[in-house]
């Protein structure tokens, strides 16, 4: 079973500019979670869409944004780009396991390596 | 105060020994915690997860949850070289957000 897939691998952009970054979760996960792992910082809870909704956000600015498709694969955006926005970006995807009640386990992608110059 | 806190290490244990990781969480309202261990430029992979007091055993793994201290750990045993990673502990609160520690380095010296 394949896992959860992200592109690019490797991003260099320039200050000011926008980036789109893919994840696709693995088969039969609804949720989608996108964390920033910036060096020395640890993961940061960026976005959580479920079911193609926004269903919570982190403490990061309107100029982080994302979606969820019909086919759970998800998008975030960022614009205007800073300095410190140089960071892995991290993908990750769960099936809610009521059973478990609701632990919602997280498998991470591979990331997206982000330099902004 | 962060949400979750972890003592960056590094520790080193020998091969052989039992490593000992800790982490404690601020939130009383965290409901369910996670161990998950990544190696150098790679991302997270889930260990074990744990929601009620008391030790939860997998394999070599142990993790031990007290809420009254709100407290976790993970107890590794017989650690081997493939161990030493770095070992992220996440707390998961209402609204399904999940904080995340820094990370404790592990080296298994051989």
């Amino acid at each position: 079973e394949a896992g959860v897939t992200q592109s690019p691998t490797h991003l260099i952009k320039t200050r000011g500019q926008q980036v789109t970054l893919r994840c696709s979760p693995i088969s039969g996960h609804t949720s989608v979670y996108w964390y920033q792992q910036a060096l020395g910082l640890g993961l940061q809870f960026l976005l959580w869409y479920d079911e193609g909704e926004e269903r919570n956000r982190g403490n990061f600015p309107p100029r982080f944004s994302g979606r969820q498709f019909p086919n759970y694969s998800s998008e975030l955006n960022v614009n205007a780009l800073e300095l410190e926005d140089s960071a892995l970006y991290l993908c990750a995807s769960s099936l809610r396991d009521i059973l478990l009640g609701g632990t919602d386990t997280q498998y991470f992608g591979p990331g997206t390596r982000l330099t902004v110059l | 105060q962060k949400e979750v806190e972890q003592n960056s290490g590094p520790l080193s244990v020998p091969e052989g020994a039992i490593a000992s990781l800790n982490c404690t969480y601020s939130d009383r309202g965290s409901q369910s915690f996670f161990w998950y261990r990544q190696y150098s430029g790679k991302s997270p992979e889930l260990i074990m997860f744990i929601y009620s007091n008391g030790d939860k055993e997998d394999g070599r793994f142990t993790a031990q949850l007290n809420k009254a201290s709100q407290y976790v750990s993970l107890l590794i045993r017989d650690s081997q070289p493939s161990d030493s990673a770095t070992y992220l502990c996440a707390a998961r609160r209402g609204g399904n957000q999940f904080y995340f520690g820094t990370g404790t380095s592990l080296t298994v010296i051989p």
